[in-house]
């Protein structure tokens, strides 16, 4: 089993805080990297695909960056609101065509 | 809007039963995972389908079974649950590799 890491394992901000966090992956092999976004009571939501080094997403206040070279991934969410409190988990894709999912970020931002 | 579908959401059943946990799809995709997360763990792989009739064993070793006769149906079968079973069990699909996978809402599953 592949060795995916994030950290912190959990994280409480204030509102209006802005923060970010890692993902640690292998940096041979690599595909692609996923981020999703996990509510309680729902399924994951997709959040980015990212295949290239250097790849830069934004979807509204949530970016994501991308370094295969050094195996790692920064999400970063800006001025946080209750509603971005979640689990932010993210999935290596490996050329097997394997996900390997960290254990996730649990976000808890604080009215 | 992606959709899939898991049933029951929740299940809780003594030691020794046979389960079937159900994961439809509606979007014709090919290829199809299970998941277990315990809890505070990471999401491990059991199963995963790349199409009709065929079916691999995912890197965490698993006591249940899977099959896929039909491209949108992809259930998971545990002959004789046990309590080790307990957890939760997500299934989701993938249209393409440069794709995210779509999820269901997973299978709380408690056996006593």
């Amino acid at each position: 089993i592949l060795n995916v890491e994030q950290s912190p394992q959990s994280l409480h901000v204030q509102e209006g805080d802005s923060t970010n966090f890692t993902c640690s992956f292998p940096s041979s092999n690599f595909y692609a990297l996923h981020w999703y976004r996990w509510e309680t009571a729902k399924s994951p939501e997709a959040l980015f695909v990212m295949t290239l080094n250097g790849d830069e997403k934004k979807k509204g206040r949530i970016s994501a960056t991308l370094n295969t070279k050094e195996g790692y991934s920064y999400l970063y969410i800006k001025g946080s609101q209750p509603e971005d409190s979640a689990t932010y988990l993210c999935a290596f894709i490996g050329t097997g065509n394997q996900f390997y999912f960290g254990t996730g970020t649990s976000l808890t931002v604080i009215p | 809007e992606a959709d899939i579908y898991q049933t029951p959401r929740y299940l809780v059943i003594g030691t020794g039963k046979k389960i079937t946990l159900e994961c439809s799809q509606t979007m014709g995709h090919d290829k199809m995972y299970w998941y277990q997360q315990d809890p505070g763990m990471e999401l491990h792989l059991i199963h995963y389908s790349y199409g009709v009739n065929s079916t691999e064993k995912g890197d965490l070793s698993s006591e249940s079974t899977v099959s896929r006769i039909r491209t949108e149906h992809f259930p998971l079968t545990l002959e004789s649950a046990r309590p080790s079973h307990t957890s939760q069990y997500l299934c989701a699909s993938l249209g393409g590799w440069n794709q995210p996978q779509h999820f269901g809402d997973g299978t709380r599953l408690s056996i006593l």
